[in-house]
């Protein structure tokens, strides 16, 4: 049951150009949606998100873009840098009546390789 | 910047045995996760809690698994009798209340448990 995909296990770029990381999903009812950037052995560390009423975030270097027709969305970089080389992971919520678990389905990541 | 934190970083135990992980949520967070990453494989929702009680919980989180918040800090997960496949990372997530602000989920560095 992959409800969030993310088709791309790995991903490798340059120095200075930018990463493009795309995410898909399934569940109609997904209104929440975030990126996070996991180094091994380490927790998830949120980078950003966006709600399905915006369609682009943007913070600093990082631009995350929804499509909902098309249930994608995608992470741009720019420009990359070796420092984010790490595992990218996209999660996606959905809001329920009545109260708000917002438990997150993650995809299963991809490595992106920033190489100088 | 707070963060959360987990104890212990590792764990290894005999199969049958007890484990408690620890978590030390964001101290103004109410909302309270805890999810699994086997190795090779995506990071799964186990459970949430919020106000003293759960208010969801996956498939995998069965009779063996349970969560307790014992004071004003500390949020735990029991495994009661560990079996060799319950052998994953363990992360813990906090969130504060929620509004569109703020459905972020902000995650620890894991605890590692190894069933042998």
């Amino acid at each position: 049951d992959q409800q969030v995909k993310q088709n791309s296990p790995s991903l490798s770029v340059q120095e200075g150009r930018i990463s493009i990381l795309n995410c898909d999903y399934t569940n109609s009812m997904f209104d929440y949606f975030l990126w996070y950037k996991k180094y091994p052995a380490e927790g998830p560390t949120f980078l950003i998100s966006i709600s399905s009423i915006k369609d682009k975030n943007e913070d600093g270097r990082f631009t995350v873009f929804l499509n909902k027709s098309a249930k994608h969305l995608s992470l741009h970089i720019v420009p990359s840098q070796p420092g984010d080389s790490a595992v990218y992971f996209c999660a996606a919520s959905a809001s329920h009546s009545g109260g708000s678990n917002y438990k997150l389905t993650f995809g299963k990541g991809t490595l992106l390789t920033v190489n100088p | 910047e707070p963060e959360v934190t987990q104890t212990p970083s590792h764990q290894v135990t005999q199969m049958g045995q007890e484990v408690i992980l620890r978590c030390v949520p964001i101290s103004n967070h109410l909302y309270f996760y805890w999810y699994r990453q086997i190795l090779g494989q995506k990071v799964e929702f186990l459970v949430s809690f919020y106000n003293n009680e759960i208010s969801e919980k996956s498939e995998i989180f069965d009779d063996q698994f349970s969560v307790e918040r014992p004071d004003g800090s500390n949020f735990t997960l029991k495994i009661r009798s560990t079996k060799l496949e319950d052998s994953a990372m363990y992360f813990c997530a906090s969130r504060s209340f929620p509004t569109s602000a703020s459905e972020t989920q902000y995650f620890g560095p894991g605890t590692r448990l190894l069933v042998l």
